[in-house]
């Protein structure tokens, strides 16, 4: 079967550093994506790995091992509109998208 | 990158009525799709919309209740027939081209069934 695992919350401080995890299985692989999504609001691209490594784009970097099956996404100097759902999804043989359930994460003053 | 206009953005419905969602994008695209999503949870795919013919479904939806329609490669709509409270959600459409892109989503069309 095909199983996406992140954690539901996270609640960090602003101006500090948070690294969201996810591990995955799929049928084949072809690369990852993570997406941002606000409240009422639909998904917005942030990322994607296709090798193994770091990625990095401003304050968001992701990270992937195909080996391991796991990713992270890190978000630093955080503001409190990073304040959203963190969604990861996996790309399996087919191409089709496998999303999990997404990390909710918190910023606090 | 792709701009998806997405209609009604929320509507409250009777039970045992229809709705019909359309998604309008303003470049042709190779793949359509249409997902629901409840409060808190990830994104489940309904069905695939192909241009011209019949969609393909996800185990667990079926066209008598998820009538879908994609007359050209830049307009598709979902139907939610036969309503009930349990089919209150988000419902979205998602397009991509050649099916390894990044996917682009529609703002979404929130669902209540009373």
């Amino acid at each position: 079967g095909q199983n996406i695992d992140q954690p539901t919350e996270m609640t960090a401080t602003e101006g500090a550093i948070v690294q969201i995890n996810c591990t995955y299985q799929t049928s084949g692989f072809n690369g990852l994506f993570w997406y941002q999504q606000h409240a009422g609001e639909a998904p917005t691209f942030l990322s994607y790995n296709v090798l193994d490594g770091l990625e990095e784009k401003g304050r968001f970097s992701s990270f992937l091992s195909r080996s391991k099956g796991y990713s992270y996404l890190l978000l630093k100097e955080l503001q409190m509109k990073d304040s959203a759902s963190y969604l990861c999804a996996p790309q399996d043989s087919n191409y089709q998208l496998i999303w999990g359930a997404g990390t909710k994460l918190i910023i606090k003053p | 990158s792709a701009v998806i206009s997405q209609k009604p953005s929320r509507d409250i419905c009777q039970r045992g009525t229809s709705l019909t969602i359309q998604c309008q994008v303003d470049s042709q695209v190779t793949m359509m799709f249409w997902y629901r999503q409840q409060p808190g949870q990830s994104l489940t795919l309904i069905a695939t919309a192909n241009q011209g013919s019949e969609a393909t479904y996800e185990s667990g939806f079926v066209i008598d209740k998820f009538p879908i329609s994609r007359p050209n490669l830049t307009f598709s709509t979902l139907t939610v027939s036969n309503m009930s409270p349990e089919d209150s959600s988000i419902y979205l459409c998602s397009v991509r081209n050649e099916g390894a892109g990044e996917a682009f989503f529609g703002q979404g069309t929130r669902l209540t069934v009373v």
